[in-house]
């Protein structure tokens, strides 16, 4: 148990349409982190927030956004889904600003675009 | 740039026998490593991490890595497997700095035969 929740767990969407995924961090955690893991593969990073803002992004096209709110919570919007869009969309927390600190998991959010 | 090589994308071993996965990682400065396991339909839990203090480090469930700047690895091991260790482990490398954001490796599945 990791303290970082996230919503929903599974769900179906047809390409084209958007979607909205949703995470609580740990508490007292001001970081949260968003990848994308594709079957079979390792998570890879899509962006970062730290006390609301963007603080880095991976090699995602901007129909992948986000937004963090003031209570560290965190939302991913992606926009014009495509089929290879589908992938389990993991949400990390953890304290930023301290080199190697430990990032903690949610369980995911199981995305299929058909 | 960091990178991460996980070699053997699947690895089986019998019940009682030493467990090794490997990986390699790239970094142009001193790392941060660590690895991750994931059990079917769960998110990532750390297992151990290196922070530039004790090249051997000591993790849950009996597993430990040593660091091994000349050979540029990170391997993971355990001197007796069980069956519940069967899942994905996952490799990880950070450059450190302000905002830390690991890259991973593609994964090695354990498979663990009685």
């Amino acid at each position: 148990e990791t303290g970082v929740t996230q919503s929903p767990t599974h769900l179906i969407k047809t390409r084209g349409q958007q979607v909205t995924l949703r995470c609580s961090s740990q508490s007292g955690h001001n970081t949260v982190s968003w990848y994308q893991q594709a079957l079979g593969q390792g998570p890879q990073f899509i962006f970062q927030y730290y006390r609301e803002e963007e603080n880095g992004r991976g090699n995602f096209p901007p129909r992948f956004s986000g937004l963090q709110f003031p209570n560290y919570s965190s939302e991913l919007n992606v926009n014009a889904l495509e089929l290879d869009d589908s992938a389990l969309y993991l949400c990390a927390s953890s304290l930023g600003g301290v080199s190697g600190n430990t990032i903690y998991f949610g369980e995911g959010s199981w995305l299929t675009v058909v | 740039a960091q990178s991460v090589t996980q070699l053997g994308s699947h690895v089986s071993v019998s019940e009682g026998a030493l467990v090794l996965l490997r990986c390699n990682y790239s970094s142009s400065v001193p790392p941060y490593l660590f690895w991750y396991v994931q059990y079917p339909n769960q998110g990532l839990q750390l297992l151990l991490k290196y922070t530039s203090a004790a090249t051997l480090v000591k993790g849950i469930n009996g597993f430990e890595a040593e660091f091994k700047k000349s050979e540029t690895s990170f391997h993971l091991t355990k001197p007796s497997a069980h069956m519940s260790d069967a899942a994905e482990y996952f490799c990880a490398v950070s450059e450190g700095g302000g905002s830390y954001i690991p890259t991973f490796g593609r994964g090695t599945s354990l498979i663990v035969h009685p």
